[in-house]
């Protein structure tokens, strides 16, 4: 069965600190995609990063940077010099072509992580 | 851009009524996505569309049916509503593949009375 751990339920830190979200998944499939996504305040989850199991490039877009590490089944996600825009619940989750039915893909999300940045 | 619009905001009801919630996406894609939120659950698959009139079950589909008569709209149907389907309902579409990103509604925070 696939699985997707994030540890940590909730965050608080103070603006400019920088912060990593954990999340660790478990697959047996060999192709799988890691996704993360961010959920505001105002409720709309949106898509900010995908990656496949192929690539274990790190990524960076801007003040966000992601690690994947397949040898630790990781792939964790880090904001630089975090700003109060930050403030979301951060859901990982991963989705494999195996976990198919019927032709419709599904995701497997983390329990998702609540950051607050304060001011 | 793509856009999943979603009927109502915010919903409230009596116990034993039903309830349609109502999704349309834009994009024309193919698979379609109806997702429960609670606090310290995540987000809980109901049922899931992967083209018109078809659909499977989710994790949690007891107590939900779904309609699918045209590619772009997805409903949710509460047939007899209860007090432990008090929840947000998200909606969410996306092209196949596995790969792909799913797009979500701004979501319908339903409350049963």
């Amino acid at each position: 069965a696939q699985k997707v751990t994030q540890a940590q339920t909730e965050i608080s830190v103070v603006e400019k600190e920088d912060v990593t979200l954990d999340c660790v998944y478990e697959t047996r499939d060999t192709t799988y995609y890691l996704f993360w996504y961010k959920q505001p305040p105002s409720g709309e989850l949106v898509f900010l990063i995908r990656r496949n199991s192929f690539d274990e490039q790190n990524e960076i877009s801007g003040r966000y940077s992601w690690n994947f590490q397949k040898s630790t089944s990781s792939f964790n996600f880090t904001i630089t010099a975090s700003q109060v825009v930050d403030s979301a619940v951060y859901f990982c989750a991963l989705t494999s072509p195996l976990t198919t039915q019927g032709g419709s893909e599904k995701l497997v999300f983390g329990k998702g992580m609540k950051l607050t940045v304060n001011p | 851009d793509v856009k999943v619009t979603q009927s109502s905001r915010y919903l409230v009801k009596r116990t034993g009524e039903k309830v349609f919630l109502e999704c349309v996406q834009d994009m024309d894609h193919e698979n379609m996505f109806w997702y429960r939120q609670d606090p310290g659950l995540g987000l809980r698959l109901i049922y899931f569309s992967y083209d018109v009139k078809m659909k499977e079950k989710g994790d949690i589909p007891e107590g939900y049916s779904v309609s699918r008569e045209k590619k772009e709209r997805f409903s949710l149907i509460l047939e007899s509503a209860s007090t432990n389907q008090t929840s947000m309902y998200l909606c969410a579409s996306s092209f196949g593949g596995s790969y792909n990103e799913q797009f979500f509604g701004p979501g319908t925070r339903l409350t049963v009375l």
